[in-house]
């Protein structure tokens, strides 16, 4: 069974810009989480997806958004980069919604905002 | 906050020795679970332990949880060095509205020298 993956894995963009990111789950699995990894803060939780429906919302500005589609891929979209965006993007995929699931990570998309 | 705590930072070993990482929380939680990261690479899920189990195994992998002390412990047995990564606990939260995101660690930085 293929494992998670996301597109792009590098980026580079400059502030101001915006940038959408890409996840596709594992097959059957209906929950998408994102996460934002840096040195500073460490691995933040962004938001969850599950069918379509955003369930969890981190501590992020509105800058920060997201979406899910009917075959469980996700999107997340970040308007006018700031430097401080530059971090790992990652995302994972679990069966259902809830922390009982395991949670399957993809490679992460990195960002770097100039 | 939530975020669990991994103690150490950093842990060096020879290869053939074991390895143990501890993880401390703050609130009550569902599951406790951990992940492995080699360098800046998406995420691989070990263990996931519920609030009601004190110890479980895979592998060279024991797990330990102790909700009275909040706290678990991960111990790697036999160290080889393709164990080198950090080492990441992320436990949930038992209620409220965040019910389902996980909070993770700064993670232990494990080498494992041949």
């Amino acid at each position: 069974k293929a494992g998670v993956t996301q597109t792009p894995r590098y980026l580079i963009k400059t502030r101001g810009q915006q940038v959408t990111l890409s996840c596709s789950p594992i097959s059957g699995h209906r929950s998408v989480s994102w996460y934002q990894q840096t040195p500073g803060q460490g691995l933040q939780f962004l938001f969850e997806y599950f069918s379509e429906t955003q369930r969890n919302k981190g501590n992020f500005p509105g800058r920060f958004s997201g979406r899910q589609f009917s075959n469980s891929r996700s999107e997340m979209n970040v308007s006018t980069l700031e430097l401080g965006d530059s971090a790992l993007y990652l995302c994972a995929s679990s069966l259902s919604s809830g922390s009982s699931w395991e949670q399957y990570f993809g490679p992460g998309t990195r960002l770097t905002v100039t | 906050s939530q975020q669990g705590e991994e103690d150490p930072q950093a842990l060096s070993i020879q290869e053939g020795e074991n390895a143990t990482m501890n993880c401390s929380y703050k609130t009550s939680i569902n599951n406790l679970q951990w992940y492995r990261q080699n360098s800046g690479r998406g995420l691989v899920h070990l263990i996931l332990i519920r609030s009601n189990e004190r110890e479980k195994h895979s592998g060279r992998l024991r797990v330990t949880l102790d909700t009275s002390k909040k706290s678990s412990s991960l111990l790697i047995t036999a160290s080889r060095a393709a164990d080198t990564a950090s080492y990441f606990c992320a436990t949930d939260a038992s209620r409220g509205s965040t019910l389902g995101r996980l909070y993770f660690g700064r993670g232990t930085q494990l080498t494992v020298w041949p």
